[in-house]
């Protein structure tokens, strides 16, 4: 069955320095994989995606995730956090076709003054 | 990507009430997908609309709970019937083919 993992419930960063947030996937055939971004009573935002090609994914606000293929993750980065970075992450891919996705549990990224 | 707005954006609704949740796209589109996020949690599918047949509904969700309309190519509302505290969600719209974008959301809380 098609599965995204979020390791991590919470990452604690601080502003300025290098941010991960951990996506491993279990998924047939070639994996889609998406990010996406979801600030206090808001919406859910698109931040980047990966359908084929270059491995490393770059995105809205900075933000770039790298598929590895042979450790099935995708892991998303920011070279340095902003507090304003701080929000709910979730990672996804498509289930029975690629408009139906199903989601990570979602990490909560913290990042601190 | 396409705009999507979402009516209500919040809701505080009785047991046992109904509540019909709106979401218009500013294009035509083929399919909507709506999601519940329950309090904590990630987002689950519940039904995907398409328009001039009945939605598709997930395994955990069925037609008389969770009826859909999808009368045209650019809106479709979600009715959450017979509510319990337990409906207590944030449902969300989406529309794409490669991508999908979300709507706003609309955050119901039962009583």
């Amino acid at each position: 069955a098609q599965s995204v993992a979020q390791p991590e419930d919470q990452v604690n960063v601080a502003e300025g320095n290098p941010l991960t947030v951990k996506c491993t996937y279990s998924v047939s055939g070639n994996p889609y994989l998406f990010w996406y971004v979801q600030y206090p009573n808001r919406g859910l935002q698109f931040l980047l995606k990966y359908i084929t090609g270059d491995n490393l994914v770059k995105g809205s606000y900075g933000f770039e995730a790298e598929f590895n293929k042979s450790q099935t993750s995708f892991h998303l980065k920011k070279p340095s956090a902003l507090v304003s970075d701080s929000a709910l992450y979730f990672c996804a891919a498509p289930r029975g076709g690629y408009n139906k996705l199903i989601f990570g549990a979602g990490t909560r990224l913290a990042v601190h003054p | 990507s396409a705009v999507i707005s979402q009516k209500p954006s919040r809701d505080i609704c009785q047991r046992g009430t109904s509540l019909t949740i709106q979401c218009q796209v500013d294009s035509q589109v083929t399919m909507m997908f709506w999601y519940r996020q329950q309090p904590g949690q990630s987002l689950t599918l519940i039904a995907t609309a398409n328009q001039g047949s009945e939605a598709t509904y997930e395994s955990g969700f069925v037609i008389d709970k969770f009826p859909i309309s999808r009368p045209n190519l650019t809106f479709s509302t979600l009715t959450v019937s017979n509510m319990s505290p337990e409906d207590s969600s944030i449902y969300l719209c989406s529309v794409g083919r490669d991508t999908q974008y979300f709507g706003p959301g609309t955050r119901l809380t039962v009583l």
